[in-house]
């Protein structure tokens, strides 16, 4: 597609259930970036794929999140038990690949939990 | 202290005016040096990518880097109120492995009619 894409764009879920947001990256993109953006904050670094590759995911704050990007092109962040801290928006970035190539980004998933 | 520090506003200026938005870091390994406009309820939108120190130039928008003082800056000239978002800085290093974004809080703009 033209851009990335992300769904759903709302996710409401009750504490100590499990979601799933998916991403869609710009077609021929090799690298996939999460990032998570609180409130009110710059967006910070969740995992980084190359291809099928996870290659850092220094940012991921506890082992309730899990990445994954098994063919190398659309990606799904899961997060289990969510807790209410989880609650932020959940942006997904790709690029070409090339460390001198910027990074474009979707709209996000704003998830709530209650 | 974080490794990009940026005002979080808001910035208010009167249509017209010549806008300058700022950002400091402290990580050397930071080559590249991006711009971001971010509307509410939208993702980042990639306004200016600049390498190493010196200034890049698009339109109404100048992106200065000097890395000697770990200095970014962003001007908007002829400022329009569709400029209102929150603008973020967001370095990276030029090393393959670490390929992350590291943004600042983002600064908040108001262009007044």
């Amino acid at each position: 597609g033209a851009g990335v894409s992300q769904s759903p764009r709302y996710k409401v879920a009750k504490r100590g259930q499990d979601v799933a947001l998916r991403c869609d990256p710009i077609s021929g993109h090799v690298s996939l970036f999460w990032y998570q953006q609180a409130l009110g904050q710059g967006p910070e670094f969740l995992t980084y794929f190359q291809n099928e590759a996870q290659l850092d995911k220094s940012g991921l704050p506890s082992d309730r999140f899990f990445a994954e990007r098994p063919e190398g092109s659309v990606s799904t962040l899961k997060i289990q038990r969510t807790q209410k801290e989880d609650s932020a928006v959940y942006l997904c970035a790709s690029s070409s690949g090339s460390v001198n190539q910027p990074q474009h980004f979707g709209d996000g998933t704003r998830l709530s939990i209650l | 202290q974080k490794e990009v520090e940026q005002d979080p506003g808001p910035l208010s200026v009167p249509e017209g005016a010549i806008v300058s938005l700022n950002c400091t870091y402290s990580n050397s390994a930071f080559q590249y040096f991006m711009w971001y406009r971010q509307y509410s309820r939208k993702g980042p939108e990639l306004l200016m990518y600049t390498y190493s120190s010196g200034n890049k130039e698009d339109g109404r928008f100048t992106a200065q880097v000097d890395k000697s003082s770990k200095y970014i800056s962003l001007f908007i000239r002829d400022s329009q109120p569709s400029d209102s978002a929150t603008y973020l800085c967001a370095p990276k290093s030029g090393d393959t492995g670490f390929q992350k974004l590291v943004f600042g809080t983002g600064t908040r703009l108001l262009v007044s009619p």
